[in-house]
């Protein structure tokens, strides 16, 4: 148990479909993240948000949209997606930047299969 | 050039043996580098971070750095088969982590 809890575990999806992943953490963080992670493939990061402001977006693909409502909640939702994109999610969070030595802690991931 | 570098493996050390995991980063700016441990479809788990040059313990965990060179190691000591698992390397830069494609490391019985 990290503090940060992520839901649904494991989603099937049509490409034509339109699902949400859901994160939340319970360790007062600031910062939160969106990872994907593909066999044979390093931790891609994918969107960060701190004080609920996306401060980066890794030229992710359009149907991939993360929404945080706040510090405290993070989305990431799915539309029409492509079977290339089939991975583990990871959701993140952290207090601060982590570039001052900030520890990120992971939820336990979605696994996402896209038929 | 990749901005972390791990060797894949496998890794295959005996019980009670000492495994060592090697890193290499290309920026060298980078000042915070982090040790985790994700096992077969588990999410990461952090086990040692450092920031200094030298060597850094923490149980059967020793964390060494060296900016210079620009790599960063983990030693485990008295390995167990229960240590067997990929681990990653990061190098922390603004809002992010690069990490590492993941050493497997199998402890053998």
């Amino acid at each position: 148990e990290t503090g940060v809890t992520q839901t649904p575990r494991h989603l099937v999806m049509g490409m034509t479909n339109k699902k949400s992943l859901k994160c939340e953490q319970h360790l007062g963080h600031n910062a939160m993240y969106w990872y994907k992670q593909s066999a044979k493939k390093p931790l891609e990061l994918m969107f960060v948000y701190s004080l609920e402001e996306r401060v980066e977006n890794n030229s992710v693909p359009s149907r991939f949209s993360p929404e945080c409502p706040n510090s405290s909640h993070l989305f990431l939702h799915l539309h029409t997606l492509q079977p290339e994109d089939s991975a583990l999610y990871l959701c993140a969070s952290s207090q601060g930047n982590i570039d001052s030595g900030n520890t990120i802690y992971f939820g336990e991931g979605s696994w996402l299969t896209v038929v | 050039q990749k901005e972390v570098e791990q060797n894949s493996g496998p890794l295959s050390v005996p019980e009670g043996a000492i495994a060592s995991l090697n890193c290499t980063y290309s920026d060298r700016v980078s000042q915070s580098f982090f040790w985790y441990r994700q096992y077969s479809g588990k999410s990461p788990e952090l086990i040692m971070s450092i920031y200094s040059n030298g060597d850094k313990e923490d149980g059967r965990f020793t964390a060494q750095l060296n900016k210079a060179s620009q790599y960063v190691s983990l030693l485990i000591r008295d390995s167990q088969p229960s240590d067997s698992a990929t681990y990653l390397c990061a190098v922390a830069g603004t809002y992010k982590y690069i990490f590492g494609t993941g050493t497997r490391l199998k402890v053998l019985a």
